[in-house]
């Protein structure tokens, strides 16, 4: 048990499909944040929240849409995707806004998978 | 720019024998440095950090790193493999920047654990 739960573990979505990614924490932690994880690159932050509100948007497509409707739950809302965008999306929360003065704590992910 | 690199993709090693995954910074981190570890399906979870003082961290798992400033350096260590330490390992810099500061990460270091 981590803290952070995310569902669906997989998820298999046509270009056309409009889905969501869920993520919880029951850490009693402020901040929550999504990443991307694609083979061979980086970590990418895509969201930060920080109680509630958005304070990182790192330039990405608005077919990935966010929602934080309260401090322990976090969405990203999906719609016309493409092929590129098939990755694992990680969830993290911390107590600070920065992920340093508080570690990240992750979630599983949810792999997706664009067809 | 801002980067974080892991010089080895995939490192094999035996079982028992000691370890050393490289990480290097670019100029300008803060540096608040970072190794966190991913095992199968499962989320990043933080082994230990850096932010100031003694150079040689200790971590959870019996991981150890050891910041050098003139090396732009942070290299995990651990002096016995275990094969439950077959996972990827991930170092990660924070830099200031604007309004919000960024934690980079490297693209990973794969660990093979053999008999």
């Amino acid at each position: 048990e981590t803290g952070v739960t995310q569902t669906p573990r997989h998820l298999v979505m046509g270009m056309t499909n409009k889905k969501s990614l869920k993520c919880e924490q029951h850490l009693g932690h402020n901040a929550m944040y999504w990443y991307k994880q694609s083979a061979k690159k980086p970590l990418e932050l895509m969201f930060v929240y920080s109680l509630e509100e958005r304070v990182e948007n790192n330039s990405v497509p608005s077919r990935f849409s966010p929602e934080c409707p309260n401090s322990s739950h976090l969405f990203l809302h999906l719609h016309t995707l493409q092929p590129e965008d098939s990755a694992l999306y990680l969830c993290a929360s911390s107590r600070g806004k920065t992920g340093v003065d508080s570690p990240l704590h992750f979630g599983n992910g949810t792999r997706l998978t664009v067809t | 720019a801002q980067s974080v690199t892991q010089p080895d993709i995939h490192i094999t090693v035996s079982e028992g024998a000691s370890l050393e995954l490289r990480c290097n910074y670019s100029y300008g981190a803060t540096p608040y440095l970072f190794w966190y570890v991913q095992s199968p399906g499962q989320g990043l979870q933080l082994l230990l950090k850096y932010f100031s003082g003694d150079t040689l961290v200790q971590g959870i798992k019996g991981f150890e790193a050891e910041f050098k400033r003139s090396q732009s350096s942070f290299n995990l260590r651990k002096p016995s493999v275990h094969w439950s330490d077959a996972a990827e390992y991930f170092c990660a810099a924070y830099y200031y920047g604007g309004s919000q500061g960024n934690l980079i990460f490297g693209k990973g270091t794969k660990l093979s654990v053999k008999p």
